[in-house]
């Protein structure tokens, strides 16, 4: 049975770098049927897509927040990662990582959610 | 990129039924047949619910439906339970250097 697990600091200051990884268990992450996603929630808000990743290190971002995130993937140990830079309270959210699939462009298994806040 | 539309909230009695409307653009729902429906319980993660317009995933009641008509997607919950109230969100591939774009939610209520 897949599963993904979000690992990482649940507080972070203004400005600095939030910094979260995704692991997958009962799949690998080379396989080519799917990308690997990153989703978040504001709190009492709806769902942002942040961006995904191919195995092979393409990366697809959000255009609202291309310019601050980086993700990427270790095929070594299975997992996948999400930086975002230069962070603000707005970025107070529950972070997700996802399977989504190459063929119908949806996200069919989920990790349970972290939340991060921002705040000093 | 801007989020599909979706109403805020939508209400029906059990054995009801209702239908979600997500609206987009020729970019995305109207220019492709990669419309997914998720459910989210509070304090939970989503939960992909069709796939593909109007496909269900094994598990997932046959109660739940969807369509698309132009820019327009619908999803439908017949014979409304109890357990069906929760958020529902739309998403659509969309063409560009972007993969994904989410609805903003609609709250079902079951009255």
């Amino acid at each position: 049975q897949l599963q993904l697990q979000e690992s990482g600091p649940g507080l972070v200051k203004p400005s600095e770098t939030l910094s979260l990884t995704c692991t997958v268990s009962g799949d690998s992450i080379s396989s080519s049927s799917y990308y690997w996603g990153w989703i978040r929630q504001p709190p009492g808000k709806g769902l942002e897509w942040i961006g995904s990743i191919y195995y092979s290190g393409n990366t697809y971002y959000n255009p609202s927040l291309q310019s601050r995130v980086t993700i990427s993937v270790d095929r070594s140990k299975n997992q996948f990662s999400l930086k975002l830079s230069s962070v603000t309270a707005a970025d107070t959210a529950v972070y997700y990582c996802a399977r989504h699939t190459r063929v119908s462009y949806c996200f069919d298994y989920w990790g349970q959610g972290i939340l991060v806040t921002v705040s000093s | 990129q801007s989020a599909l539309t979706q109403p805020a909230s939508v209400s029906g009695s059990p054995g009801q039924s209702i239908t979600i409307s997500c609206t987009g653009t020729s970019s995305d729902v109207g220019g492709y047949n990669y419309v997914s429906w998720y459910q989210q319980h509070p304090g939970k993660a989503p939960k992909l619910m069709i796939y593909d317009v109007n496909n269900r995933p094994s598990g997932v009641s046959n109660r739940f439906s969807g369509s698309k008509s132009g820019n327009t997607a619908s999803l439908t919950i017949s014979g409304l339970q109890a357990e069906d109230e929760a958020d529902y969100y739309c998403s659509s591939y969309t063409s560009g250097s972007t993969l994904e774009v989410f609805g903003g939610g609609t709250r079902l209520t079951v009255l």
